[in-house]
């Protein structure tokens, strides 16, 4: 099956500029999630869809970043403006149910932000 | 508040000796326990995960790990290290605490391999 696809791989821009990533799950997978994972550090989730709802944004800076899942399959994560401290790889998961995680999330490649 | 510590940022091993990672987690409730493999420029790829069933648990590539209630432990290990287990390991938990909705991982260990 093919896995989770995420682009860009990578991504530079300048701080106070806007970015935006896209992730196309597993097909079928009901459960996306948004990670950042700053170098050094375990990933952090940072959102969490059900089909097309939000089931956990509780440590997503909602200020400056935002995510959509139209459709309940594509979905893009947004960071307007970028602060230097964004600079971290955001991967995407997929899974088909999240109830009690005894199905596994599926990771894409990730995006590698640097900010500049 | 569940979480899991990482002890050692980097464990550096020969080709053909054992691998040992550890990991303790917390949680007020019994947790699942999850380790992921990440190789460089790539996603975590899971390794093995522990769901309540046997305390044993097998993962791909001869790893395996062990939960121990009475340590908080679920380490991670395999008799004998080939250069391809060279990568960065991360230990995760989740428990109903958050009705096994969200995983939480640690910080992760680099697993150095020499000739």
């Amino acid at each position: 099956e093919a896995g989770v696809a995420q682009s860009p791989r990578y991504k530079i821009i300048e701080k106070r500029q806007s970015v935006a990533f896209w992730c196309n799950p597993i097909s079928g997978h009901a459960t996306l999630y948004w990670y950042q994972q700053i170098l050094g550090q375990g990933p952090k989730l940072l959102i969490q869809f059900q089909n097309n709802g939000v089931v956990d944004d509780s440590q997503l800076p909602k200020d400056r970043f935002s995510a959509e899942r139209l459709k309940g399959v594509d979905s893009t994560l947004k960071i307007q403006p970028a602060k230097l401290e964004d600079s971290a790889v955001y991967l995407c998961a997929s899974s088909l149910d999240s109830g009690t995680l005894s199905w596994p999330q599926h990771f894409g490649d990730g995006t590698r932000l640097s900010i500049l | 508040a569940q979480s899991v510590t990482q002890l050692g940022s980097h464990v550096s091993v020969s080709e053909g000796a054992l691998v040992l990672l550890r990991c303790n987690y917390s949680s007020s409730v019994p947790p699942y326990l999850f380790w992921y493999v990440q190789y460089p420029n790539q996603g975590l790829q899971l390794l093995l995960k522990y769901t309540s069933a046997a305390t044993l648990v097998k993962g791909i590539n001869g790893f395996e790990a062990e939960f121990k209630k009475s340590e908080t432990s679920f380490h991670l290990t395999k008799p004998s290290a080939h250069m391809s287990d060279a990568a960065e390991y991360f230990c995760a938990v989740t428990s109903p605490e958050t009705g096994f909705q969200k995983l939480v991982f640690g910080t992760g260990t680099r697993l150095l391999v020499s000739p």
